[in-house]
Formats: structure tokens, C-alpha cells, sequence
């Protein structure tokens, strides 16, 4: 069972479209990060959401941590095709990062 | 310096062979990670150093071998590797591994081919 679900899995979308990635979890976390994988290379930290109902935007990406501390989303506004690459959410458990499975964005131009 | 650093940025090795990867921070943090990352899959932790000693070994054969000589470096020793273990090698830093916000910075990764 996967503690943090993340949907959709997959989304290929045309320049100029908006999204929204879901996070979802049964379990309350102390914070979720959002990294951004690009091919051959390693996930970057985008950013940490820590406080229930926190917005934080970066650019064109929004983030939203749920009230409850049980979800968070990743909205793109305007998404542009250096948007494209492997989204993942991840929540720290006692001492370990778990991940949801990604979300795979290509946005063509 | 903000950036964790690995090489070789490629390894392609046969399965009689002993190699080793290497990775180095300078931010600070005493948490270091190894994870295996396949294709479109998120990382899977391998190992967890925190303060120089090993805290976590997620059940990794032994023919993977973990090392930590200073706070700063970090090596993953391979020996009589399978083919099934190609695959994206990731290392990682936080501040303390001890729990809070465990924010992760990762290197680049290894990517490596057992033929």
C-alpha cells in the first residue's frame, strides 16, 4: 500500500494548458515536499509545504498543502515545455523520505 | 556550495567486476542517502548514513557496499552485480537524519549498465 498517492500518473498536455497533480494521503504529515526529475538527471526540491492550508507559488506553479495535512497539489499555470519531467511528492517518516509513485508531465510544444 | 556531486555520471560494468561510486557534499549535512531509481519509478531508499554511521539498510544484498569516510563523502562499493541492478544510482544530503523536515538534495546520479 502506497502511503502517499499521487494522480494522475500520467499527463501529456499541449503548451500553453494549465494542471493540477494530486497528492494524497490517509496519514498526517509534519510536511510534503514537491521535487521536479528531469531525464538522466536527479529529483530537485521545489518546495516544502509545512502549515495545514499553506499556498506557496514558485512562477507559474502553485503549491497547496490540505487543511488537515493529509494532501497537497501542484498547479501549473501556462505550462511551457521545460515543465516537462517526473513530479513527485514526498513526505518524511521517522527517519526516511517516502514517495508517491510521480506524475510524468510532457507538455508539447 | 548547494550542490551534491557524483561520479562517474556513467558506469557500465560486467558482472565479475568490483567498482565504486562516489558522491560529495559540502553544505553541512550529516545525512547522507543512496537510493536506486528505475525508469519513471520514484527513488528507492537504499542506505541512510547519519553522523558517519550506517542508521538504515533497507535489506540491500551485500553485493552492495556502503561507505562513509568523513562527513562529507560518501561510496557505494559494487561487487558481482545482476543485471537487474542497471540502473539510476542516487545520492542524497539533508541537515540531520534524524526526523523534521528531511529535506533532500540529490546529486545527479550514476547511471550504470551490468552487462
Amino acid at each position: 500500500t502506497q502511503l502517499l498517492e499521487q494522480s494522475p500518473q500520467f499527463l501529456s498536455i499541449q503548451e500553453g494548458e494549465n494542471l493540477t497533480v494530486y497528492c494524497n494521503s490517509s496519514s498526517v504529515f509534519s510536511s510534503l515536499q514537491w521535487y521536479r526529475q528531469e531525464p538522466g538527471e536527479g529529483p530537485v526540491l521545489l518546495v516544502t509545504v509545512v502549515t495545514g492550508g499553506e499556498v506557496k507559488k514558485l512562477k507559474r506553479l502553485t503549491f497547496q498543502f490540505g487543511d488537515a495535512r493529509k494532501d497537497s497539489s501542484l498547479h501549473i499555470t501556462a505550462a511551457q515545455p521545460g515543465d516537462t519531467g517526473l513530479y513527485l511528492c514526498a513526505g518524511p517518516v521517522v527517519s526516511r523520505l517516502t514517495f508517491g509513485e510521480g506524475t510524468q508531465l510532457t507538455v508539447n510544444p | 556550495d548547494t550542490e551534491v556531486t557524483q561520479t562517474p555520471k556513467h558506469l557500465v560494468m560486467g558482472m565479475t567486476n568490483k567498482k565504486s561510486l562516489k558522491c560529495e557534499q559540502h553544505m553541512g549535512h550529516r545525512a547522507m542517502y543512496w537510493y536506486k531509481q528505475k525508469a519513471k519509478k520514484p527513488p528507492e531508499l537504499m542506505f541512510v548514513y547519519s553522523y558517519e554511521k550506517l542508521s538504515i539498510n533497507e535489506s540491500v544484498p551485500s553485493r552492495f557496499s556502503p561507505e562513509c569516510p568523513n562527513s562529507s563523502l560518501l561510496n557505494l562499493h559494487l561487487h558481482a552485480l545482476q543485471p537487474e541492478d542497471s540502473a539510476l544510482y542516487l545520492c542524497a544530503s539533508s541537515l540531520s537524519g534524524l526526523g523534521g523536515r528531511n529535506e533532500q538534495f540529490f546529486g545527479p546520479g550514476t547511471r550504470l549498465t551490468v552487462l
